[in-house]
């Protein structure tokens, strides 16, 4: 089983502040990285598919840059607002080979909580 | 109309009994997942199915079944439900290749 590693668990900022969080994952086998957002009583929904390492990806406030040699990815909110109270979720695809190859192991997220 | 459709949203039910959890999609995808989702935990895989005749285990695969009726419907099955297995459930679907997962709106289980 694949281990990726989001942290940290919990983070409450308030509001306009700028924040980010990691998610760490094993570095052989790199396919791509997912990153969702999960609102409360919704479903989580794809913000970034990355790929190539030093990929960059930006959304908004909302940025994310990639690893793959290392193996960790950043997500980051500059300004935060309530809105983007979520629970941030990353999510591995590994290459073929592996007995994973096809499926997206996630990670157990990053619930953020922005005050106004 | 949402793309993908899970029914029921809520089920609560008794130790024992059989459960079917169904999802339908009309996003064309070929791909169709099942995961469970419980408080600090992430999403886990149960299941999951590239086509219709396609079908694996996830790492939580014991004591679910599924069954590909169609490209567009994917049901997740516990033929006896046991309390542990109270967890919200998630159906999701994709392309191929590098393209992000769509959800339904979940499924909250619960057994007594």
């Amino acid at each position: 089983i694949l281990n990726v590693e989001q942290s940290p668990q919990s983070l409450h900022v308030q509001e306009g502040d700028s924040t980010n969080f990691t998610c760490s994952f094993p570095s052989s086998n790199f396919y791509a990285l997912h990153w969702y957002r999960w609102e409360t009583a919704k479903s989580p929904e794809a913000l970034f598919v990355m790929t190539l390492n030093g990929d960059e990806k930006k959304k908004g406030r909302i940025s994310a840059t990639l690893n793959t040699k290392e193996g960790y990815s950043y997500l980051y909110i500059k300004g935060s607002q309530p809105e983007d109270s979520a629970t941030y979720l990353c999510a591995l695809r590994i290459g073929a080979g592996g007995t994973s190859y096809g499926k997206l192991t996630f990670g157990q997220g990053t619930i953020l909580t922005v005050h106004p | 109309d949402a793309d993908v459709t899970q029914t029921p949203r809520n089920r609560i039910t008794k130790t024992g009994k059989r459960i079917m959890l169904e999802c339908s999609q009309t996003k064309g995808h070929d791909r169709m997942y099942w995961y469970r989702q419980d408080p600090g935990l992430g999403l886990r895989l149960i299941y999951y199915s590239f086509d219709v005749k396609d079908i694996n285990k996830g790492e939580i695969s014991d004591g679910y079944s599924v069954s590909r009726q169609a490209q567009a419907k994917f049901s997740l099955s516990l033929e006896s439900a046991i309390p542990n297995q109270t967890a919200l459930y998630f159906c999701a679907t994709s392309d191929v290749n590098n393209q992000p997962q769509h959800f339904g709106d979940g499924t909250r289980l619960s057994i007594l």
